[in-house]
């Protein structure tokens, strides 16, 4: 089965910072690759799906890239209500494994 | 609105049965792939199970395979998850989740709010 690697495990920022997460597939994935965004206590919302396209309502200053093994989640300008855990998810075949996620949270 | 809807969690002796429902309204169920994703207290989200639109596909992590079975009725809206042979390591919050789009591989845009299974003697 594919694995799903996400890096940091978990980061501190500024508010304003751009902040970087990656996610690592085993095996080539295209681009089927979804992102999450899961705030304390409350249920995941989708934030990028096929890798790079934004969910409807999602504010801009997330974006998705990659493809093939190596993805990556950016937050352009770190807000206070980005506090929160973010998951990646293959989403083509299953099993559709979730990384292990990496936690966000202001300096 | 999309409305997910998920019942029937609670507590449970290692070896018992559950049987988990998610009513779903506010869009036409029998087009979308469904499925449940569940969360262990602190840890974090880890896919469980999905199933096709028409019920005639279904997937399994393999922590479950063997043990639990999805289906749904169309007729009803109702997505269910029938766990047998129930395990400490099973306990966690369980998601019913709806794909994004009718062809798949876009995630799922709606989650229910969650029901708690606790296996515990």
């Amino acid at each position: 089965d594919i694995e799903m690697t996400q890096s940091p495990s978990s980061l501190s920022a500024s508010v304003g910072d751009r902040v970087t997460i990656t996610c690592r597939a085993s095996q080539d994935i295209r681009n089927h690759l979804v992102w999450y965004q899961q705030k304390p206590g409350k249920v995941p919302e989708l934030l990028i799906y096929a890798a790079s396209t934004l969910q409807s309502g999602v504010p801009s200053r997330f974006s998705g890239s990659g493809s093939g093994t190596d993805f990556t989640l950016t937050i352009s300008s770190l807000q206070p209500e980005d506090v929160a855990t973010y998951y990646c998810q293959k989403h083509n075949t299953a099993p559709l494994t979730f990384g292990g996620g990496t936690k966000v949270e202001i300096k | 609105d999309v409305q997910l809807v998920e019942s029937g969690g609670g507590l449970v002796q290692p070896g018992g049965s559950l049987r988990l429902s998610c009513a779903a309204s506010g869009f036409t169920f029998s087009t979308y792939a469904m499925g449940w994703v569940r969360q262990a207290p602190g840890k974090g989200l880890e896919w469980v199970s999905t199933i096709n639109a028409g019920g005639t596909a279904t997937y399994y992590a393999d922590s479950v395979k063997g043990r639990f079975t999805i289906s749904r009725d169309n007729s009803k809206n109702a997505l269910y998850l029938q766990m047998d042979s129930l395990r400490a390591e099973d306990t966690a919050i369980y998601y019913c989740a709806k794909e994004t789009r009718p062809q798949g591989a876009a995630g799922s845009d709606y989650w229910g709010q969650g029901t708690l299974v606790t296996v515990s003697s």
